[in-house]
């Protein structure tokens, strides 16, 4: 089956870089996309196409990929980045859509 | 503005069946592909189901296989979803979302609706 794995957390202090991966067999094919979640909230698109950027998306939100690996960076983390983060993707004929587990960022 | 609204959802028993519908407003849709994601308390995201903008093509996760069933009326903008033989492991918050016109991602989420499945 399409899976793809998330760290479950990732802390860091105000200022500093983070970095969430997600990996899956099948990514060298396909695109991945991101979304933040808030508490309460549904989720937003912040990252498309492996690392495009939706207007209005902060420019400290950055996407890049490599092999099977795709990763999410944001820089100068602030108070408001603390959310969870999940990546997504699709077999490439539509029929299947798997999210990765998730990943905890707290800022410290 | 593009909207979402899901409706349907409530405390349902084990084995029985509830139908979720969610009204689109904003976009034309029969345009897009719709999709179900849900999500477990305390839980991550997970795909539930997807149609195509004209309803020829349906497609489920393995855990809602034979159970569940989407469908859409484009007639009057809304999907729906009719979950069935519902399990304790159903219980979630499901959202409606459209698919990006071009990529496989989806970039409009409802509010999502509460389904407890509970004896």
């Amino acid at each position: 089956s399409y899976e793809l794995t998330q760290p479950p957390s990732v802390s860091v202090s105000p200022g500093q870089t983070a970095r969430i991966t997600c990996s899956g067999d099948a990514l060298p094919k396909q695109y991945v996309y991101w979304y933040q979640q808030k508490p309460g909230q549904a989720p937003v698109v912040i990252i498309y196409k492996d690392n495009e950027r939706p207007s209005g998306i902060s420019e400290r939100i950055s996407g890049s990929s490599s092999g099977t690996t795709v990763t999410l960076t944001l820089s100068g983390v602030q108070a408001e980045d603390e959310a969870d983060y999940y990546c997504q993707s699709a077999d490439s004929s539509g029929t299947h859509w798997v999210f990765g587990g998730g990943t905890k960022l707290t800022v410290l | 503005q593009v909207q979402l609204v899901e409706s349907g959802g409530g405390v349902v028993q084990p084995g029985r069946s509830l139908r979720l519908s969610c009204a689109a407003s904003g976009f034309i849709f029969n345009n897009y592909g719709m999709h179900w994601v849900r999500q477990a308390p305390g839980k991550g995201l997970e795909w539930v189901a997807g149609i195509w903008y004209d309803g020829s093509n349906k497609y489920y996760t393995d855990s809602v296989k034979g159970r569940f069933t989407i469908s859409r009326d484009n007639s009057k903008n809304t999907l729906y979803v009719q979950m069935n033989s519902l399990r304790v492991e159903d219980t979630a918050v499901y959202y409606c979302v459209r698919v990006h016109g071009e990529y496989n991602f989806f970039d409009c989420w409802g509010q999502g609706t509460l389904v407890t499945v509970s004896s």
